[in-house]
């Protein structure tokens, strides 16, 4: 069975330019994730999606950054324009159940705003 | 605010050695999960132990285990006769339980395995 799947999995974009990272969870899992870690920090909660649902977007840092998942299967996150401290690393994790104790993660995309 | 701190960055010990990755954090709630995650060089990042707030017991799998000390809020992690493949990102983690499904990590420990 495949795991997270995420791509691209390296990003170089300038300053001001548009990217849009996807990630594919595991095939039935209806909770989707993101975190990111930016560089020498700690990986941080962005947002969980139950199917299509944005369950907590608390973690979103500002209006620049846009997730999606619909049909609740792969989901997307762009982000627009870019600044140089979205710079990091992405994670997507999915999982079968909420509160489920093993999320599943992907390997990340690396996003160097530049 | 729930928060994980790991101390050691960075950590090389030559294989077949034990080595011991820190971790404590702060919390008011009486009962979480913990976890210790791996990610290896442009690999996915996986679980490698799990451990109930609940359970006195310290938690174990094959060479890895851990050192729960609730009153002190600390959560080790000890890997035995280390390997080559142990080379990795170590993330310590958190987890309140039924309040929200969010993971909150440490910063990780980079440890190297030398040949």
């Amino acid at each position: 069975e495949a795991g997270v799947t995420q791509f691209p999995s390296h990003s170089v974009i300038e300053k001001g330019q548009t990217v849009t990272l996807r990630c594919d969870p595991i095939s039935g899992h209806d909770n989707l994730y993101w975190y990111r870690r930016v560089m020498g920090k700690e990986i941080k909660f962005l947002l969980h999606f139950v199917k299509e649902s944005k369950q907590d977007e608390s973690g979103m840092p500002n209006n620049r950054f846009l997730a999606e998942r619909t049909g609740g299967t792969y989901s997307t996150l762009k982000v627009q324009p870019a600044e140089l401290e979205d710079s990091g690393v992405y994670f997507c994790a999915s999982s079968l159940r909420v509160m489920n104790t093993e999320a599943f993660f992907g390997q990340g995309t690396r996003l160097t705003v530049v | 605010a729930q928060t994980v701190t790991q101390s050691q960055p960075e950590m090389s010990v030559q294989e077949a050695e034990t080595v011991t990755l820190s971790c404590t954090y702060d919390t008011s709630e009486s009962n979480y999960y913990l976890f210790w995650y791996k990610q290896p060089p442009s690999r996915q990042m996986i679980l490698v132990i799990r451990q109930e707030a609940y359970k006195q017991q310290n938690a174990t799998e094959n060479r890895f285990s851990v050192n729960f000390q609730k009153a002190a809020k600390s959560f080790s992690l000890k890997i035995s006769d280390s390997q080559l493949g142990d080379t990795a990102m170590y993330f310590c983690a958190f987890m309140r339980v039924n309040r929200d499904d969010k993971i909150i990590f440490g910063k990780g420990t980079r440890l190297h395995i030398l040949p």
